[in-house]
């Protein structure tokens, strides 16, 4: 069974501050798929990044980097110079291929709050 | 930006009342999903769909029901609406096969049950 843990429930920086989203994953296959998704106060969701398990290069988009470590089975999120505009709540989600379903699981989320 | 819709974005309805949430998408995805989510909380799945005349029940046990006719089109149906049925409703779509799982998710409704 797949399973994500989120275990920072809420963070609260000041603006400009960085900030590390963890994400911790189970799973038993070895072709799987990780997600972060950000949810603003609007409530729609919004795709962030994808990575596949053979993949294990990090990335960076702008203020917004994420480290995938398959020894430790992490996947975290990092944000540098947080502003305002980042406060939503985070999930991170596993997708595997257990018998080809990729029904993703996602965490219990991360509220990410930044004050001026 | 995702082509998926939902409505209405906000409902508040009585007791027993029946009602059906719509979601559609423009985008040719197999793949359809229902959440509940309480505001900024966990999200639950509900139903989910591999596409036309499949539907499957999630993790989360839901006195709502589902149907798929068409590859765009997947409604969400509670017979008889309950206070505890107050919640948000997601919807979101994706294609189907390895490493295209991406789901692109409906703005949403918000259900008010009274």
């Amino acid at each position: 069974a797949q399973k994500v843990t989120q275990a920072q429930t809420e963070i609260s920086v000041v603006e400009k501050e960085d900030v590390t989203l963890d994400c911790v994953y189970e799973t038993r296959d070895t072709t799987y798929y990780l997600f972060w998704y950000k949810q603003p106060p609007s409530g729609e969701l919004v795709f962030l990044i994808r990575r596949n398990s053979f993949d294990e290069q990090n990335e960076i988009s702008g203020r917004y980097s994420w480290n995938f470590q398959k020894s430790t089975s992490s996947f975290n999120f990092t944000i540098t110079a947080s502003q305002v505009v980042d406060s939503a709540v985070y999930f991170c989600a596993l997708s595997e291929a257990a018998g080809g379903s990729y029904i993703p699981t996602f965490g219990r989320g991360t509220s990410l709050i930044v004050h001026p | 930006e995702a082509d998926i819709y939902q409505t209405p974005r906000y409902l508040v309805i009585g007791t027993g009342k029946k009602i059906t949430l719509e979601c559609s998408q423009t985008m040719g995805h197999d793949k359809m999903y229902w959440y509940q989510q309480d505001p900024g909380m966990e999200l639950h799945l509900i139903h989910y769909s591999y596409g036309v005349n499949s539907t499957e029940k999630g993790d989360l046990s839901s006195e709502s029901t589902v149907s798929r006719i068409r590859t765009e089109h997947f409604p969400l149906t509670l017979e008889s609406a309950r206070p505890s049925h107050t919640s948000q409703y997601l919807c979101a779509s994706s294609l189907q096969g390895a490493g295209q799982e991406t789901q692109y998710f409906g703005p949403g409704t918000r259900l008010l049950v009274l």
